[in-house]
């Protein structure tokens, strides 16, 4: 079935340094990726997504990158502050289909 | 533009009894998503609503658990008899279906049961 893998499960990361989460899915037909911020106790936020016919956008100090050929994407966070602390989710959505499958998680702990 | 809004966002119940989560979408999205979030995980899909029609919800503890949506607005997911391995933070989500791919998540019901 569907299936999205994201690695790593936690990171940390030096507070001005750059952070990359990775994620793989398995559906081909897969052609929206977003990329969701949730703080402790908060609900999701998209803080960026990409669509299949790109391979990157970028919104200031955070990108996405996207291989099609290899099935993945990735985030990237440049010049990390204290308040990027969170735990990111990759997802990825059919092509046909609103249904969204999620990864795991990754938990990105920046030290001040 | 408000956004999702679920209520309660807190609840504590003992096993076997009943509970049910209520869901706004914002205005005008059609589709609707009840999520359960287990802690350290990412949100699995329980029901998918396009309107007031369950399209998905292959997820869903059929036994236990139902969802409404009437008049393709507010949603309403219940579990009767709660279980101890249904505490989670259940999670609704709303886009516009069509072209847009955007979701947008409420803030959640964090379900204790003891």
């Amino acid at each position: 079935g569907e299936n999205v893998e994201q690695h790593p499960s936690t990171l940390s990361v030096q507070e001005g340094d750059s952070a990359v989460i990775k994620c793989t899915y398995s559906d081909s037909a897969s052609n929206y990726f977003p990329w969701y911020k949730q703080e402790l106790g908060k609900r999701p936020q998209l803080i960026i997504d990409i669509r299949s016919n790109v391979g990157e956008k970028k919104d200031q100090r955070i990108a996405v990158t996207l291989n099609k050929t290899a099935k993945h994407f990735s985030l990237h966070i440049t010049e990390t502050q204290p308040e990027d602390s969170a735990v990111y989710f990759c997802a990825a959505r059919a092509s046909g289909t609103y249904k969204y499958i999620f990864g795991t998680g990754t938990r990105l702990k920046v030290l001040a | 533009e408000a956004g999702v809004v679920q209520s309660p966002r807190y609840k504590i119940i003992e096993k076997k009894q009943p509970v049910a989560f209520w869901c706004n979408p914002i205005s005008g999205h059609n589709t609707l998503y009840w999520y359960r979030q287990n802690l350290g995980q990412g949100p699995e899909l329980l029901i998918r609503y396009e309107n007031e029609e369950a399209v998905d919800d292959s997820q869903l503890p059929k036994d236990r658990f139902s969802a409404e949506r009437l008049k393709g607005v507010d949603s309403t997911l219940k579990i009767q008899p709660a279980e101890l391995g249904d505490s989670a933070v259940y999670l609704c989500a709303s886009s516009l279906g069509d072209s847009s791919y955007e979701q947008y998540f409420g803030p959640g019901t964090r379900l204790t049961v003891t």
